[in-house]
């Protein structure tokens, strides 16, 4: 199994261009998560999607959209990146039934994002 | 709001020694709690999770207590070792519905000596 995959691991863009984070997994998990990471500030949660075809905004949503395009994959989208979006990303995964307090999330190797 | 807190911001130990790394939370009312590593410029690795049921878990020379009425765990590190130098990160879970989210505290950076 290769967990929670993320691409890409870096990437730059100028102010106002847009881009796509991937994230897949290959666990069968129903949640999926991104989060940024910013010295100081710790891990935020930006949007998460509990199963397929559904997504919910968490801490620091404004900048982005996701997609949950299926039960694997789970992408987030910057339409017109700014430099506060300079950020490490993460993608995470857990399998949730609703009933048992075993929510493990595992995470993705991050994509280090700078906007100038 | 639940807020997590974790001190000192960083640790610095002689190899060989036993350590205790801590987590405070303010809402006691937490799904679980749930310890990570993340080594420089790399992603997040889960290293136990706690059940709000359980009192502890162990793996390895790892092992991390549950306290939710006094809002505490701890991780305790047996017999450290230069590969352990990481940052340890722990979050809670709160328990509602099919929101996991997990509230993060900013981790404690850990530097064992050889």
């Amino acid at each position: 199994n290769a967990g929670v995959t993320q691409t890409p691991k870096f990437q730059v863009l100028k102010t106002g261009q847009s881009m796509t984070l991937q994230c897949a997994q290959d666990m069968n998990h129903n949640s999926m998560y991104w989060y940024r990471q910013d010295p100081g500030m710790g891990l935020r949660l930006i949007y998460y999607s509990a199963s397929e075809g559904t997504t919910d905004k968490g801490e620091v949503p404004n900048g982005y959209n996701v997609s949950r395009l299926n039960k694997r994959e789970f992408s987030l989208r910057l339409e017109s990146a700014a430099p506060s979006q300079t950020s490490v990303y993460f993608c995470a995964s857990s399998y949730y039934t609703g009933t048992s307090s075993v929510d493990e999330q595992f995470f993705g190797p991050g994509t280090r994002l700078t906007v100038l | 709001k639940q807020e997590v807190t974790q001190i000192p911001a960083a640790l610095s130990v002689p190899e060989g020694e036993n350590l205790v790394l801590n987590c405070s939370f303010t809402d006691s009312a937490i799904y679980n709690l749930q310890w990570f590593r993340q080594d420089p410029g790399k992603g997040l690795t889960s290293l136990l999770l706690i059940q709000s049921s359980q009192r502890e878990q162990t793996s390895g020379r790892l092992n991390a207590s549950l306290d939710k009425s006094s809002g505490r765990s701890t991780l305790y590190i047996a017999a450290s070792q230069p590969g352990d130098s990481a940052t340890y990160l722990c979050a809670v879970r709160p328990p509602a519905g099919a929101n996991s989210k997990l509230t993060f505290g900013k981790g404690i950076t850990l530097s064992v000596r050889p």
